[in-house]
């Protein structure tokens, strides 16, 4: 069974612009989680999407949001990029995000903002 | 506030020692505690899940505790191996929906 994969795997971009990063869940998973990853911060929830529905929603900007499709991929958009949004960007899956379930997380996309 | 800690920030550990790392939550109404295993540059490793009326899990060299009236969990690894060198993070799980709740992780070392 494949894993969870992502899309570009890195990424280098200029303040002010604005990325899109992909996310394909393993087969069969229809909850996807978004977090970032920074030495100073550790890592924080973004957002969570099931069945194409935002459901949680981490404390971050609005210029990050996201979308799922109905085969269950999702992307996730940054605009107006800062500094402070250099990050590693992952995305977890499982079949419904419920309490008993084990996430699994992808190599992540690596973001470079300059 | 729901906050997860972890200590120590890193360790450093000869060949074939046993090891405890520490995870400790604010928070006691948790719904499960998952440890997780990350290796640099790369993603997360699930290694084990607790849920919240478990008081412990086992796989391989590895065997993880939950306590939740104190808010704490261990990961002990036995005969620890240089390939175990990376970095351990616990993450609580507050509700349904995927967000969980990091600690700033345990960069571990094993020597030959």
């Amino acid at each position: 069974k494949a894993g969870v994969t992502q899309t570009p795997r890195y990424l280098i971009k200029t303040r002010g612009q604005q990325v899109t990063l992909s996310c394909s869940p393993i087969s069969g998973h229809r909850s996807v989680s978004w977090y970032q990853q920074t030495p100073g911060q550790g890592l924080q929830f973004l957002f969570e999407y099931f069945s194409e529905t935002q459901r949680n929603k981490g404390n971050f900007p609005g210029r990050f949001s996201g979308r799922q499709f109905s085969n269950s991929r999702s992307e996730m958009n940054v605009s107006t990029l800062e500094l402070g949004d250099s990050a590693l960007y992952l995305c977890a899956s499982s079949k419904e995000g419920g309490w008993l379930e084990t996430q699994y997380f992808g190599p992540g996309t690596r973001l470079l903002v300059l | 506030k729901q906050e997860v800690t972890q200590i120590p920030a890193a360790l450093s550990v000869p060949e074939g020692e046993n090891l405890v790392l520490n995870c400790s939550f604010t928070d006691s109404a948790i719904y499960n505690l998952q440890w997780f295993r990350q290796d640099p540059g790369k993603g997360l490793t699930s290694l084990l899940l607790i849920q919240s009326s478990q008081r412990e899990q086992t796989s391989g060299r590895l065997n993880a505790s939950l306590d939740k009236s104190s808010g704490r969990s261990t990961l002990y690894i036995a005969a620890s191996q240089p390939g175990d060198s990376a970095t351990y993070l616990c993450a609580a799980l507050y509700n349904q929906g995927g967000k969980l709740i990091f600690g700033q992780g345990t960069e571990l070392s094993v020597k030959p």
